[in-house]
């Protein structure tokens, strides 16, 4: 039962353009929601996080939509440099609980 | 100064031995974790201690047995290796996962063989 979704394995965008990067969850009772940064041979690096009472949060050039709603958030990165190009993993919990992570996007910014 | 060391980094032993995987945070965190990667890439949780107390014990075999010395060391004891465990297995720590902080920092991972 994965309860975090990454649909999209790979993305592919041009340098200077956005990137958006889509996750989907389906328990009603995660309210942390985190993205992570993986370069190949490293371990993933904290990005940015949302909780459940924000529908945005922004930092710098990363910036991450929450819709409840529709149990999705969404990461966008703008403007894409060719240093972004990693795995990117969508996690979520209920405060004091473990992360679920999605399975990871490769994104690929193209100079 | 790495904020969350692991050793080693590779890692190539055969089916029926016994390894060991150290982790070292320097975070001052209380919390900390083993996540195993496997050839599909998902990140899953195996165990999480707080202040050196078991939080979290997923399913995983009891050929894998966390020790923790103390609240800055995870290390990872595995029995008779099966040619199943061959992934990458990833330390990470936090602040106090009881109290709601879950921004984890990972190590670098170490990648096991089992042949």
């Amino acid at each position: 039962d994965q309860q975090v979704k990454q649909n999209s394995p790979s993305l592919s965008v041009q340098e200077g353009r956005i990137s958006i990067l889509n996750c989907d969850y389906t328990n009603s009772m995660f309210d942390y929601f985190l993205w992570y940064k993986k370069y190949p041979a490293e371990g993933p690096t904290f990005l940015i996080s949302i909780s459940s009472i924000k529908d945005k949060n922004e930092d710098g050039r990363f910036t991450v939509f929450l819709n409840k709603s529709a149990k999705h958030l969404s990461l966008h990165i703008v403007p894409s440099q060719p240093g972004d190009s990693a795995v990117y993993f969508c996690a979520a919990s209920d405060r004091g609980s473990r992360l679920t992570f999605g399975e990871g996007t490769q994104l690929t910014v193209n100079p | 100064d790495t904020a969350v060391s692991q050793t080693p980094k590779y890692l190539v032993t055969q089916m029926g031995n016994d390894k060991s995987i150290k982790c070292e945070q320097n975070l001052g965190h209380d919390t900390m974790y083993w996540y195993k990667q496997d050839s599909k890439k998902f990140l899953k949780i195996m165990f999480s201690y707080n202040n050196k107390e078991l939080i979290i014990n997923e399913t995983v075999p009891n050929r894998f047995s966390p020790k923790s010395p103390d609240k800055a060391h995870l290390n990872l004891h595995i029995n008779s290796l099966e040619l199943g465990d061959s992934a990458v297995y990833f330390c990470a720590s936090s602040q106090d996962l009881l109290a709601g902080y879950n921004e984890q920092f990972f190590g670098p991972g170490t990648r096991l063989t089992v042949l």
